[in-house]
């Protein structure tokens, strides 16, 4: 089955605690993205990656980073994570990125940082 | 920046009811244009997009939605919703040439009272 699986779904954790959510698509995508999702803000873009080894800052890349060393594989990284980053995280990929194809979103990723 | 506005965050309707969300974005270069659905506790899935071509697009589950490119709209309708299009509509917008960035909308809830 095509898919976008992330894990963990969900993640209670302390400020400033390093943590790592997975990103993981089987559809032999380029295009790999990162969001989150607040109450009234709707979905904003954290990291993008068009292909192995490229990635680039989207609107609100501020206390992420991410890599891209595979191509099924698109790891966010909060190096020292913040209340303010209590979110709902998700992960999408795509065929590829000219005309946009469809995006396809993983099941999401709730985080709490106490 | 470009921005996607959508001008109702609640709507409530009975069954039966006809549907129109509005959806304008700030961008007055070539975009593709897409609206997305999320079910409560689910993730986000593509109803409809429109790339070029024939303006009025429809879409999954009976939606569909009209591009006027002088209004800079895409607004998203459905003739007669059922207890089962409760949910919170995504309008996203990606500008040509933006290298895949995804500009979402804050989303409207849709609660249909059955």
């Amino acid at each position: 089955e095509a898919q976008v699986t992330q894990n963990p779904r969900y993640l209670i954790t302390v400020t400033g605690k390093k943590l790592t959510v997975t990103c993981s698509q089987n559809m032999n995508h380029e295009y790999m993205s990162w969001y989150r999702q607040d109450p009234g803000l709707g979905l904003r873009q954290i990291y993008y990656s068009m292909n192995v080894e490229v990635t680039d800052k989207g609107d609100v890349p501020e206390g992420y980073k991410v890599s891209r060393k595979e191509k099924r594989n698109f790891p966010l990284i909060l190096e020292s994570p913040s209340p303010n980053q209590t979110s709902l995280y998700f992960c999408a990929s795509s065929l590829g990125r000219d005309s946009l194809y469809e995006q396809y979103f993983g099941p999401g990723t709730r985080l709490t940082v106490t | 920046a470009q921005s996607v506005s959508q001008h109702n965050h609640h709507v409530i309707l009975s069954e039966a009811a006809s549907l129109e969300l509005g959806c304008n974005y700030s961008y007055g270069g070539t975009v593709n244009l897409f609206w997305y659905v999320q079910y409560p506790g689910q993730h986000l899935q593509l109803l409809l997009k429109y790339f070029s071509g024939d303006p009025l697009v429809k879409g999954i589950k009976g939606f569909e939605a009209e591009f006027i490119k002088s209004k800079f709209s895409f607004n998203l309708r459905k003739p007669s919703v059922q207890w089962s299009d409760t949910a919170e509509y995504f309008c996203a917008v990606n500008r040509w040439g933006s290298q895949g960035n995804l500009i979402f909308g804050k989303g409207t809830k849709l609660s249909v009272k059955p």
